[in-house]
Parts: structure tokens; C-alpha cells; sequence
């Protein structure tokens, strides 16, 4: 069965650092590999949605890589902002599924300090 | 750009009141989806749903139906609320029809904070 980890749960940097959240999931049997950001109490965004034969996507400061055989996904933040300050999550779509459902990870909590 | 809107920010209810929570999207998605949220859980499906009228059972449907009448809409209803239901309710949607990609984002409202008194 699909896992999806998402380590630290929370993590607090100085603005201006540049940053790595990470993702592992435990079946490379992947459509692709989404990262949400999520501001609180609010719903998810969607950022970045690398598909299984890619190796990595870009959004303005973000980066997010795929690497499947080892069931590794990485989301790069540059030159980080207090704005960036939100919990970031990444889901998987499984190989086998037709209804488009996902399998999240838990989140990493980002602090960016002024 | 999609929209997908929830009826409500914030909802107080007392144990043993049906509740209806509603999400409505505005692009035309086949597949619809029901999610709550909690500290230290993460994500659970409770329902989702690809067509009017058809729906499928996620991870924890325990407690809860959902109605799908209009393709736009996918209710969430909690037929006797209990106190373990105070949540976190996200509804998202997805294109799925043969004109989309395969690979496509879900997209979600901006959620229903629900207390069960």
C-alpha cells in the first residue's frame, strides 16, 4: 500500500535562506507527484505537478524534482519570504488509479523569520 | 481560472443535527471529492465522486452520505452529527473527461471549519 512521508513536520528558517522540503513515497508506481501549499485555515493550492516520466518542474522560486526509483520527491524554495510561510504538501497519484485520488503526506509546517 | 466554493467558512452544530455541507464548482470537473482534515492526520477521503449521481466510498465514509445531483455540485451530509465529526471539511474537484490531460491538479475550495457541540 502507498505511503507517502513528508519530513520535518515543521521547519523555521531566516528569510532569505534557501530551502528543501522533502517527500518519500514507498510504490514508484506513480501517474505523478503534486505539491499544495496550504495557508492557515484555508484550502490547498496546488503548485506543482511533476508527471512520472519528468524529472522536475519550476514555478518561480520553486523547484520540485522526481526521483521515482527511489520514491523521492524534493520541493527547492529560493530566496525564501515571510510570505512563503505555510504548510506544504505533497500527494502522489498511484499508478492503478482511474478516479484521479490521491495519497497525501502528512505536511512540513514552514516558518520563514524576518 | 477554477473556483470551487463552500457554502461555509465556519459552522456550529449540536450532536445529533443533520448537516449539510455544499461545493459548488464552476469548470465543468467530473470528479469531485470530500476530504477532512485533522492535527496529526493529514488528509482523509471521505467520499469522492466521477459522474451525477455516482459516488464512491473513500477512507472513512463512516457517518456520512453524499448527494450528487448536478454536475456541479457534490453535498456532504452528516446524517446525525457527533462530536468526532468536528473538523476540517475540504471539497476539491478534478477534470477527468477524454479532453483533458491525464495529468491534471486537483483544485479546493477554501474549506468548512465545522464544530459539533
Amino acid at each position: 500500500k502507498q505511503e507517502v512521508t513528508q519530513i520535518p513536520a515543521a521547519l523555521s528558517v531566516p528569510e532569505g535562506e534557501n530551502l528543501v522540503l522533502n517527500c518519500s513515497f514507498t510504490d514508484s508506481a506513480i501517474y505523478n507527484l503534486q505539491w499544495f501549499r496550504q495557508d492557515p485555515g484555508k484550502g490547498l493550492t496546488s503548485l506543482l505537478l511533476i508527471q512520472s516520466s519528468q524529472r522536475e518542474q519550476t514555478s518561480g522560486r520553486l523547484n520540485a524534482s522526481l526521483d521515482k526509483s527511489s520514491g523521492r520527491s524534493t520541493l527547492y524554495i529560493a530566496a525564501s519570504q515571510p510570505g512563503d510561510s505555510a504548510t506544504y504538501l505533497c500527494a502522489v497519484r498511484p499508478l492503478e488509479d482511474s478516479n484521479y485520488q490521491l495519497i497525501w503526506g502528512a505536511g512540513t509546517k514552514l516558518i520563514i523569520k524576518p | 481560472d477554477v473556483k470551487v466554493t463552500q457554502s461555509s467558512r465556519y459552522l456550529v452544530k449540536r450532536t445529533g443535527e443533520k448537516v449539510f455541507l455544499e461545493c459548488v464548482q464552476d469548470m465543468d470537473h467530473e470528479n469531485m471529492f470530500w476530504y477532512r482534515q485533522d492535527p496529526g492526520l493529514g488528509l482523509r477521503l471521505i467520499y469522492f465522486s466521477y459522474d451525477v449521481k455516482m459516488k464512491e466510498k473513500g477512507d472513512i465514509p463512516e457517518g456520512y452520505s453524499v448527494s450528487r445531483e448536478k454536475k456541479e455540485r457534490f453535498s456532504l451530509i452528516l446524517e446525525s452529527a457527533s462530536t468526532n465529526q468536528t473538523s476540517m471539511y475540504l471539497c476539491a474537484s478534478v477534470r477527468t473527461g477524454r479532453m483533458a490531460r491525464s495529468n491534471q491538479p486537483q483544485h479546493f475550495g477554501d474549506g468548512t471549519r465545522l464544530s459539533i457541540l
